[in-house]
């Protein structure tokens, strides 16, 4: 059962133009949420994160978005820049339980199109 | 210098060898995750360990073993590997202290015939 879903595979967009990727979770347990973008022969890198607290959390070209009642999450790039071109995987955990475990989603492959 | 490294960063190995991937970290964190990725599938959480002496099985332990050896590293372990196990392998730190974001180290492409 996959508790978060990434139901785009790919996508593409144009220099210049917005990216939004989007995430969809199934557990109303889960209050933080985190996107990770990847390059190509390396690991994850952090991008943005989002408590459940708030709705939007911004920073520079990339915002999240959260909304709650419909258990969806999306990432906005804006503008795309080719260097954006990558895996973009968005992840949530149940903070709560201090754990912080991570469940991944299966990610988007964004390209950027100069 | 990179903060978390793996090696080795490739391996080709057959089925029924036992194979141990290595972690270590310098960025001073209490955590740490191994993680596979499989096409399709994203991230799936192997082993994670809060310290030295705290172990803990993720979603897909079976067929793994870890050892924390220091603060600093974190091993997996294949007993006897299978070509199921054929994966991208990552290994993780965190902080409690932090955003509770994790960093990832490169990851070992592991091939198992």
């Amino acid at each position: 059962d996959q508790q978060v879903k990434q139901n785009s595979p790919s996508l593409s967009v144009q220099e210049g133009r917005i990216s939004i990727l989007n995430c969809d979770y199934t557990n109303s347990m889960f209050d933080y949420f985190l996107w990770y973008k990847k390059y190509p022969a390396e690991g994850p890198t952090f991008l943005i994160s989002i408590s459940s607290i708030k709705d939007k959390n911004e920073d520079g070209r990339f915002t999240v978005f959260l909304n709650k009642s419909a258990k969806h999450l999306s990432l906005h790039i804006v503008p795309s820049q080719p260097g954006d071109s990558a895996v973009y995987f968005c992840a949530a955990s149940k903070s709560l339980s201090g754990t912080y475990k991570y469940i991944f989603g299966t990610g988007t492959r964004l390209k950027v199109l100069a | 210098d990179a903060d978390v490294t793996q090696t080795p960063r490739n391996r080709i190995t057959k089925t029924g060898k036992r194979i141990m991937l290595e972690c270590s970290q310098t960025k001073g964190h209490d955590r740490m995750y191994w993680y596979r990725q499989d096409p399709g599938l994203g991230l799936r959480l192997i082993y994670y360990s809060f310290d030295v002496k705290d172990i803990n099985k993720g979603e897909i332990s079976d067929g793994y073993s870890v050892s924390r050896q220091a603060q600093a590293k974190f091993s997996l372990s294949l007993e006897s590997a299978i070509p199921n196990q054929t994966a991208l392998y990552f290994c993780a730190t965190s902080d409690f202290r932090g955003r509770n974001e994790q960093f990832f180290g490169p990851g070992t492409r592991l091939t198992v015939l």
